[in-house]
């Protein structure tokens, strides 16, 4: 089991670039979740999907902010165009029920 | 929209003290789950609580799901340093099926 695979690890990125975060889940893995943390605000949940279909996109910031999920081996966090506010770590994090919730290594993101 | 609260957000104890966060939602929860961030790491799953009033121990840790099934605590007995890092409890919620992170609280232990 390879968990969940996240990438890149860093990104560092100009403010009004395009930043594209990639997650691999877990093979078997129905929900797909992803997260941003700050010092500041903790984890919070951005949007999540249920068999590839985004159930809840309600904790995403702003129009700036999208994701997709193709298939169930892949799902995308695109900011576009990105600021310096949007420096965080993203997890991205995959289960099936009743199994729990596995992170990934995260993503750190930073925009100057 | 539900909230989990977790207090306290931060504690700093001496080594061998007791330690203890606890974990509050607006609503009813389906289960509860903990799990714990390393300094620059993952947040890694440690229990589930499903049932009204459940009580789990692994090693010094203790869990526990309030009879309402609306709150939770851990607590860890006589800490270590390996006990340093972040215990988020998460709700899932027995209306929306979302999984709610509380703010965490840091646990810093000094040797």
């Amino acid at each position: 089991d390879a968990g969940v695979i996240q990438s890149p690890r860093h990104e560092v990125t100009e403010m009004g670039q395009e930043v594209t975060l990639r997650c691999k889940p877990i093979s078997g893995h129905n929900s797909l979740f992803w997260y941003r943390q700050t010092m500041m605000r903790g984890l919070e949940l951005l949007i999540y999907f249920n068999n590839n279909v985004p159930i809840d996109d309600s904790g995403m910031p702003e129009d700036r902010f999208s994701a997709k999920m193709p298939n169930a081996s892949f799902s995308t966090l695109k900011i576009q165009p990105s600021e310096p506010r949007d420096s965080a770590v993203y997890f991205c994090a995959s289960y099936r029920a009743p199994s729990p919730l596995h992170f990934g290594n995260g993503t750190r993101l930073t925009v100057t | 929209g539900q909230q989990v609260m977790q207090i306290p957000q931060y504690q700093h104890v001496q080594e061998g003290e007791d330690f203890t966060t606890y974990c509050n939602s607006s609503t009813t929860l389906s289960n509860i789950q903990w799990y714990k961030q390393r300094p620059g790491g993952h947040p890694v799953f440690l229990i589930q609580l499903v049932k009204s009033g459940e009580v789990k121990k692994q090693k010094r840790l203790t869990f526990q799901f309030g009879e309402a099934k609306k709150n939770s605590s851990l607590h860890i007995t006589a800490t270590q340093t390996t006990d340093v890092g972040t215990y988020y409890c998460a709700g899932l919620s027995s209306n929306t099926g979302k999984l709610i992170f509380g703010q965490g609280t840091t646990l810093q232990v000094k040797p």
